[in-house]
């Protein structure tokens, strides 16, 4: 039973195009995050969620837009996609009393050519 | 400057080595600190907390020292599958969501 699983694995898209990534976690947690992993593997906070509300909006170009339906599920919709947006998108979540234990997915690396 | 720094490796080591591995980081205002734990082309997982007193699991010990502002990691008796990525991870926030992760320190313990 995977804990916290994304789709999908892999995206090779090209520059212009929108697309979607989809995160889903089975814990219970009340919180789930967005991250990027450059190719210099720094992993940076884009967004934050508690209980389907933003808690946390880093500097990211707007074309990022998360969605909450559920505090189970954020997906992330990138729109116009450029080159530079080619990285590995990780989804974590954690629960309200240890927000430092964060549980990731597995990745979604994504290509833009 | 980067907020959390650390020397990106690799660190090379045989079996049964102890390594150790520093972190800095630059806001004096951090508030919790963490050690995570990547394997190549896999997601990050929680390795340890840091605490002041300083705390040890097993073979892993963490120290924190704020004067200084700096994190270790010190890791007896390297196993092959100690290798990885070793993440600083500093926590500013009160709420302690907002994680900074350093770029990560690669580690790979030879036969």
């Amino acid at each position: 039973d995977t804990a916290v699983s994304q789709t999908p694995k892999y995206l090779v898209t090209q520059m212009g195009n929108d697309k979607s990534i989809k995160c889903e976690q089975n814990l219970g947690h009340d919180t789930m995050y967005w991250y990027k992993q450059d190719s210099k593997k720094f992993l940076k906070i884009m967004f934050s969620y508690n209980n389907k509300e933003l808690i946390i909006n880093e500097t990211v170009p707007n074309r990022f837009s998360p969605k909450s339906p559920d505090k189970a599920h954020l997906n992330l919709h990138i729109n116009s996609l450029e080159l530079g947006d080619s990285a590995v998108y990780f989804c974590a979540s954690s629960p309200i009393s240890a927000p430092h234990e964060q549980y990731f997915g597995p990745g979604t690396r994504l290509t833009v050519t | 400057r980067k907020e959390v720094e650390q020397d990106p490796g690799p660190f090379n080591v045989p079996e049964g080595a102890t390594v150790a591995f520093n972190c800095t980081y630059s806001n004096s205002a951090s508030q919790s600190f963490f050690w995570y734990r990547q394997d190549c082309r896999k997601e990050p997982k929680l390795l340890m907390s840091v605490y002041s007193s300083g705390n040890e699991d097993g073979r892993f010990t963490a120290q924190l020292n704020r004067a200084s502002q700096y994190i270790s990691l010190l890791i007896r008796d390297s196993k092959l599958s100690d290798s990885a990525t070793y993440l600083c991870v500093v926590n500013y926030d009160n709420a302690g969501n907002m994680l900074t992760f350093g770029g990560g320190t690669r580690l790979m313990v030879k036969p």
